[in-house]
């Protein structure tokens, strides 16, 4: 079974510009999340989705970040305009139901994007 | 607010030996689920071991087993008979309606 698939898997841009990160979830996963991973630090939760419905989007900075999951299956996180401090890893999870029992909620990780704005 | 702490940055074992990473968390409410995540350099976040908080019975997986304390809000990992492989990152995460991650134990086997 396939993991969890994220393109690119690195991205340099400089300051001002947009981009953009796709996932694919296991599937049959129905929560999707994004977190970014500073340099030593642990994940940080950006947005889930339930299906394709954004249910926590509380820690994504709106005026620049955006997100979207289409038909519930791809996602797509956006950054316009890019800051030289949204330089870090965009991790894609997912798990198979978030309100489901607990070996539902296990989270799988795809390999990161590694952004680097400058 | 919930909050997740893993006060060891970085921690190192003798191959073959016992480890135990900690990890303290914040919360008022009484039912969650608490994970431990592990990253090795360069490859993917995988999990180790979950416990469930209504749950009294430690969570156990082969050489990983939990200490979890539920009144002191402890949860702690033991790795035994530590392995080359076991070398990475590990991540205490904390799950009700929010995630929380905490930052991290980065862990070294000594051969």
């Amino acid at each position: 079974e396939a993991g969890v698939v994220q393109s690119p898997r690195y991205k340099i841009i400089e300051k001002k510009q947009p981009v953009a990160f796709w996932c694919n979830p296991i599937s049959g996963h129905n929560t999707l999340y994004w977190y970014r991973q500073n340099l030593g630090q642990g994940p940080e939760l950006l947005i889930r989705y339930e299906n394709e419905e954004a249910v926590d989007d509380s820690q994504l900075p709106k005026d620049r970040f955006s997100a979207e999951r289409l038909k519930g299956v791809d996602s797509t996180l956006k950054i316009q305009p890019a800051e030289l401090g949204d330089s870090a890893v965009y991790l894609c999870a997912s798990s198979l139901d978030f309100n489901g029992p607990p070996e539902a909620k296990t989270q799988y990780f795809g390999p990161g994007t590694r952004l680097l704005v400058l | 607010a919930q909050t997740v702490t893993q006060s060891q940055p970085e921690m190192s074992v003798q191959e073959a030996e016992t480890v135990t990473l900690s990890c303290t968390y914040d919360t008022s409410e009484s039912d969650y689920y608490l994970f431990w995540y592990k990253q090795p350099p360069s490859r993917q976040m995988i999990l180790v071991i979950r416990q469930e908080a209504y749950k009294q019975q430690n969570a156990t997986e082969n050489r990983f087993s939990v200490n979890f304390q539920k009144a002191a809000k402890s949860f702690s990992l033991k790795i035994s008979d530590s392995q080359l492989g076991d070398a990475a990152m590990y991540f205490c995460a904390y799950t009700t309606d929010k995630i929380i991650f905490g930052k991290g134990t980065r862990l070294h086997i000594l051969p």
